[in-house]
């Protein structure tokens, strides 16, 4: 069964500063991987996707993220944070094959300090 | 593409009361998810339509939850009798048959039981 792990519940940083999310999942196939953002009483929203061809993805707000295969892993990075990207994150993983499914991850909270 | 809508925004009621909510997903998308969502958790999949057959339920969906999507257009969530335990945000998205387009969510219902 696929899953999804997401260690960090709060990350905390200072507006400007770069972010990393950490996202590792467990599938035994190549996964479609997404990442999706949730501002407070809202909907999901996509913020990129990876299902195959370059491991670098890019996606909106000026987002991205990477798949590393051998990590199993899929971290979310943005190099200058808004105060604007405060908001609860969620990483996702789909079977190539069968059900389409996804799997979410319990989330990670980005506190961000002026 | 005005996006996926969700009916009522927010549903308090009491215990043992029946509830339905309704979710209008994007007019070209074919398949159709339920989740729910608690505090500090992800969405936690309920049941799945692709156009007017429901193709999954969660083994966890108690036997009080029915969905239905006629005509493969909307579809209703309805909860009978319902328990405190059901406090939740219940989030509604859609996609196409192409699952590297991931999913788009609506804004959710948020259901309070006294």
């Amino acid at each position: 069964a696929q899953s999804v792990t997401q260690p960090d519940i709060h990350i905390t940083v200072s507006e400007g500063a770069s972010l990393e999310l950490r996202c590792n999942y467990s599938y035994g196939a190549t996964p479609y991987l997404f990442w999706y953002v949730q501002s407070p009483g809202q909907g999901l929203q996509l913020l990129l996707k990876y299902f195959s061809g370059d491991t670098l993805v890019q996606g909106i707000k000026g987002f991205e993220a990477e798949f590393k295969r051998s990590q199993s892993s899929f971290n979310l990075r943005k190099p200058s944070v808004h105060w604007s990207d405060a908001a609860e994150y969620f990483c996702a993983v789909l079977s190539s094959g069968g059900s389409y499914i996804p799997t979410f991850g319990r989330g990670t909270s980005l506190i961000v300090h002026p | 593409d005005t996006g996926v809508s969700q009916n009522p925004r927010h549903k308090i009621t009491k215990r043992g009361q029946n509830v339905t909510f309704r979710c209008d997903p994007i007019s070209e998308h074919n398949r159709l998810y339920w989740y729910r969502q608690t505090l500090g958790q992800g969405p936690e999949f309920l049941t799945y339509f692709q156009n007017e057959a429901q193709l999954e339920k969660s083994r966890l969906l108690s036997d009080r939850f029915s969905a239905e999507r006629p005509k493969g257009s909307f579809s209703t969530l309805e909860i009978q009798r319902t328990e405190q335990g059901d406090s939740a945000m219940y989030l509604c998205a859609s996609s196409s048959d192409r699952a590297t387009i991931g999913q788009y969510f609506g804004p959710g219902t948020r259901l309070t039981v006294t």
